[in-house]
């Protein structure tokens, strides 16, 4: 079946990278997200990648995919206590001969930033 | 372009009462989508529309939940008979989809409706 799994917990001081990491199982997932929760809030979309590509680059952010191995990664560059939330890894499952566009979320990893 | 608003944003009400809560999408979103969050968890999908048809639901959309998008642009999600279980955060999300107007694919959450069962 579909999952998504997620390390829970990141702490990292300010101005160092941050690397949040990702797994997934279903190989025919075409998009992959990655989401920002504050507390209390709704869900960010920060960025996304596309499953034949390997790599993105978007400002402080830049997405690693390696397919075979069913793994995402998330590189925050220069983080800073702003940074401070939870991120979600997200899989758009597949359904017959269409893509819902539904969404399959990991459980979260908490990215603590420290000053 | 306002994004996905939902109302109300909490709610507390006594177990065995009905709710109903609402979500206004992006305009000309013809993709909706509710899921379900508990603390410490990942939203969990319940149910998507392509404009007012509903066309998936999830095993969690037990028979005392119903959802709605009459005329394709908002949404209802209505849970009768609550249980303390029900207690979470609903959000909403919308898509392009099919519109044409931006990646189908770029899924817009709202800022959620916080339901505690009392």
């Amino acid at each position: 079946g579909e999952d998504v799994e997620q390390s829970l917990f990141l702490s990292v001081r300010e101005g160092d990278s941050s690397v949040i990491n990702c797994t997934y199982t279903d190989s025919s997932s075409t998009y992959l997200y990655w989401y920002k929760q504050e507390p209390g809030a709704g869900l960010q979309l920060l960025t996304y990648i596309f499953s034949n590509m390997d790599m993105k680059q978007d400002q402080r952010l830049t997405v690693l995919l390696n397919k075979k191995d069913k793994h995402l990664s998330l590189r925050i560059a220069d983080t800073q206590t702003g940074d401070s939330a939870i991120y979600f890894c997200a899989e758009s499952a597949s359904h017959g001969s269409g893509n819902t566009g539904k969404l399959i979320f990991g459980q979260g990893t908490t990215l603590q930033v420290k000053p | 372009d306002t994004g996905v608003s939902q109302d109300p944003r909490h709610k507390i009400t006594k177990r065995g009462q009905n709710v109903t809560f609402r979500c206004d999408p992006i305009s000309e979103h013809n993709r909706l989508y509710w899921y379900r969050q508990t603390l410490g968890q990942g939203p969990e999908f319940l149910t998507y529309f392509q404009n007012e048809a509903q066309l998936e639901k999830s095993r969690l959309l037990s028979d005392r939940f119903s959802a709605e998008r009459p005329k394709g642009s908002f949404s209802t999600l209505e849970i009768q008979r609550t249980e303390q279980g029900d207690s979470a955060m609903y959000l909403c999300a919308s898509s392009p989809g099919t519109s044409g107007r931006a990646p189908w694919y770029e899924q817009y959450f709202g800022p959620g409706t916080r339901l505690t069962v009392t």
